[in-house]
């Protein structure tokens, strides 16, 4: 099946700084690449998404890029704010499963104002 | 997100007991999720459904029944827990090609 993985497992930046947090993936025929973001003690929530025919995405601060070839893909926070503080899921998903997804471990971010 | 609900949202159960978690969905999504969240493996996929009375297993399925007799409605039940099914457990749903709604989990607790 399908294998994500993320790294780095922890970051800590400060306010204004960017974040980059990559993801690999194993299954070729996955198209479906989205990130989540969760608050301690909340449910995960998307922020963003990409699916395999396009390169880069972007939505404000946060964009995600994605190569086929090599099979990772990325994202990336710009002058990040303490409230981007959370823990951040890539995921990956392929047909025909209905877009269940395999998520990867997750990564915890810290921005120290 | 109001649209996906999870009951109860706290359990403390013993071992061998049956329990069943409930999932609703208010958007008449084809496809729900049941996920698992544990320290250090992130979020698992335990079934998922693409419609009604249809299921399949993920990727950690075992002690674990689904049945979705309603579009709305996907309830997990843990047949006999054990302690290694203590965990949060997360409902999701989605329309095709949609993204996926998480409800606000279940905290359950194996004693």
């Amino acid at each position: 099946g399908e294998n994500v993985e993320q790294h780095p497992s922890t970051l800590s930046v400060q306010e204004g700084d960017s974040a980059v947090i990559k993801c690999t993936y194993s299954d070729s025929a996955s198209n479906y690449f989205p990130w989540y973001k969760q608050e301690l003690g909340k449910r995960p929530q998307l922020i963003i998404d990409i699916r395999s025919n396009v390169g880069e995405k972007k939505d404000q601060r946060i964009a995600v890029t994605l190569n086929k070839t090599a099979k990772h893909f990325s994202l990336h926070i710009t002058e990040t704010q303490p409230e981007d503080s959370a823990v951040y899921f890539c995921a990956a998903s392929r047909p025909p499963t209905g877009y269940a997804l395999n998520f990867g471990k997750g990564t915890s971010l810290l921005v120290t104002p | 997100d109001a649209g996906i609900t999870q009951s109860p949202r706290y359990k403390i159960t013993e071992t061998g007991r049956q329990v069943t978690l409930m999932c609703h969905q208010t958007w008449s999504h084809s496809y729900m999720f049941w996920y698992r969240q544990d320290l250090g493996h992130g979020l698992r996929l335990i079934y998922y459904s693409a419609a009604a009375d249809i299921t399949d297993k993920g990727e950690v399925p075992d002690g674990y029944v689904v049945s979705r007799s309603k579009t709305e409605n996907f309830p997990l039940t843990l047949e006999s827990a054990t302690r290694s099914q203590t965990s949060v457990y997360f409902c999701a749903s989605s329309g095709v090609e949609d993204e996926q709604f998480f409800g606000p989990g279940t905290r359950l607790t194996v004693l």
